[in-house]
C-alpha cells in the first residue's frame, strides 16, 4: 500500500539552482495536486492536474512548473529557487466522481532554499 | 474563494480529557476534511463529511451544513494524539476535481500524560 509517495524527502538548495520535486500514486487516481505549507498560512495550492495531460495553475503558481508526465506521476519544478520557495511541499491525489472523494497525500518534502 | 476558519489554534490537554476542535467556512461547501499531522509527518485523512455524523474510535467528526460548522472531538485523549488537526474544503470552482482544497491553519494539540 505505497499509496503517494514523494522524493526527495528533505532538500536543500542554493539560491539559483533548480531541482524537480517527484510524486507518484499507485491508487488508478485522476487528479494530482501539489500543494505548499508554510508556518500560520495553512496548505496552498500550487498546480493541479485533474487529469493526464491536463495542468492549471493553483493559488500560487508563481516561480514553480510542473509536468503530469503520466497517470500516476505528477512533478514540481522549481527552475530558480529562491529563498521564499522554502516550504513543505506535499503531494496529493483524488479519485473525481460526481461527489466529494478522500484526498491523500504523501509524506511531504522540506525544502530550503539558502 | 471560500475560507476556513479554525479554532483554537493551539490546544494543551491531560491525558483522558475530552477535546473538541471548531471549524467554520464562509460559503457553502460539498464536503469538509478533517487531517492530522504529526510532527514532521506526512497528513492524513481522518474524516470526509458531507452531513451529520461520523465516528472512528475515539475520534468524532460532526458537521452542519446550515449553520457552516463543523467539530473534530477526541474523546479519552492521548499523548499520541498530540498532531496538528487541520480542517479542510473544497475550492468553490474545483469542479470535479475534489482535492482542490482550501484549508483551514491548523490547531496544535498536545495532550499531556
Amino acid at each position: 500500500n505505497a499509496g503517494v509517495t514523494q522524493t526527495p524527502k528533505f532538500q536543500v538548495l542554493k539560491t539559483g539552482q533548480s531541482m524537480t520535486l517527484q510524486c507518484a500514486q499507485d491508487m488508478n487516481h485522476n487528479s494530482m495536486y501539489w500543494y505548499r505549507q508554510d508556518p500560520g498560512m495553512g496548505l496552498r495550492l500550487i498546480y493541479y492536474s485533474a487529469s493526464e495531460g491536463t495542468t492549471d495553475k493553483g493559488e500560487v503558481p508563481n516561480g514553480y512548473n510542473v509536468s503530469r508526465l503520466n497517470k500516476r506521476e505528477f512533478s514540481l519544478r522549481l527552475e530558480s529557487a529562491a529563498p521564499s520557495q522554502t516550504s513543505v511541499y506535499f503531494c496529493a491525489s483524488s479519485l473525481p466522481t460526481g461527489a466529494p472523494t478522500e484526498a491523500f497525500f504523501g509524506q511531504g518534502t522540506r525544502l530550503t532554499v539558502v | 474563494k471560500n475560507e476556513v476558519e479554525q479554532s483554537p489554534q493551539n490546544l494543551t490537554a491531560q491525558e483522558g480529557e475530552f477535546i473538541t476542535i471548531n471549524c467554520s467556512y464562509s460559503v457553502g461547501i460539498s464536503a469538509l476534511h478533517w487531517l492530522q499531522q504529526h510532527p514532521g509527518g506526512g497528513i492524513v485523512s481522518l474524516f470526509m463529511l458531507s452531513s451529520g455524523k461520523k465516528k472512528h474510535g475515539r475520534l468524532i467528526a460532526t458537521i452542519n451544513i446550515q449553520e457552516k460548522h463543523s467539530s473534530l472531538h477526541i474523546t479519552a485523549s492521548h499523548p499520541r494524539d498530540s498532531a496538528v488537526y487541520i480542517c479542510a474544503a473544497p475550492l468553490v470552482d474545483s469542479g470535479t476535481s475534489y482535492g482542490k482544497l482550501t484549508f483551514g491553519q491548523g490547531t496544535i494539540l498536545t495532550v499531556h500524560p
